[in-house]
């Protein structure tokens, strides 16, 4: 597609149950990151992919956090258990590379999760 | 590991006047440095970044940003505010230890006003 793809883009759900973000990069793009934007703070880094594989998921807040990648495309990240902390809007980026190559990240629109 | 402080979480100028957000990082290298802009209910948009070709970055809409090592500082600026500059802007870096990860500051606020 033209540009990072996310959805949904409203997410409320009850305490306690589970929910998927989906994440459709841009067709080529080889790195994939995740972050949580939480009113008033900063990005904060999840996780990123190189391809299928994560090598840093350091920024997983906690084991209800996952996050999968297949076909070097869409990605997924599950909350397991949501809690009303994980209210935030959850942004995806993708990159032709690894960020520290200098490559620009490019954003989606993010999801807006409430959890009431 | 690398780190990204932005000083100031939310700055006012006035329409016309000079814009200066400040950025710094911290690496035991020289990192990959950018500034990214949001505007409300947008997402985020690359203004410029620093890759070492040059120290001076220009960006889109005015925005440049000077790479300056022994500060290890990375201020954008903007000459001449205009209202449509208000938004949040972002700086982030990757490199060093981080090599994968890319690292934002908290954020400024920019408020410009008539």
């Amino acid at each position: 597609g033209a540009g990072v793809s996310q959805s949904p883009s409203n997410k409320v759900t009850e305490k306690g149950k589970d929910v998927e973000l989906r994440c459709d990069p841009i067709s080529g793009h080889t790195a994939l990151y995740w972050y949580r934007q939480r009113l008033g703070q900063g990005l904060e880094f999840l996780i990123y992919f190189q391809g299928n594989s994560a090598p840093d998921k350091s920024g997983l807040p906690s084991d209800r956090f996952s996050a999968e990648r297949t076909g070097e495309s869409v990605s997924t990240l599950t909350i397991q258990r949501t809690q009303q902390e994980d209210s935030a809007v959850y942004l995806c980026a993708s990159s032709l590379a690894v960020g520290g190559l200098g490559v620009e990240a490019f954003f989606g629109q993010g999801t807006r999760l409430t959890v009431v | 590991a690398q780190s990204v402080t932005q000083l100031g979480s939310h700055v006012s100028v006035s329409e016309g006047a000079l814009v200066l957000l400040r950025c710094n990082y911290s690496s035991s290298v020289p990192p990959y440095l950018f500034w990214y802009v949001q505007y409300p209910n947008q997402g985020l948009q690359l203004l410029l970044k620093y890759t070492s070709a040059a120290t001076l970055v220009k960006g889109i809409n005015g925005f440049e940003a000077e790479f300056k090592k022994s500060e290890t500082s990375f201020h954008l600026t903007k000459p001449s505010a205009h209202m449509s500059d208000a938004a949040e802007y972002f700086c982030a870096g990757s490199g060093g230890t981080s090599y994968g990860k890319l690292t934002f500051g908290q954020g400024t606020i920019l408020t410009v006003h008539p």
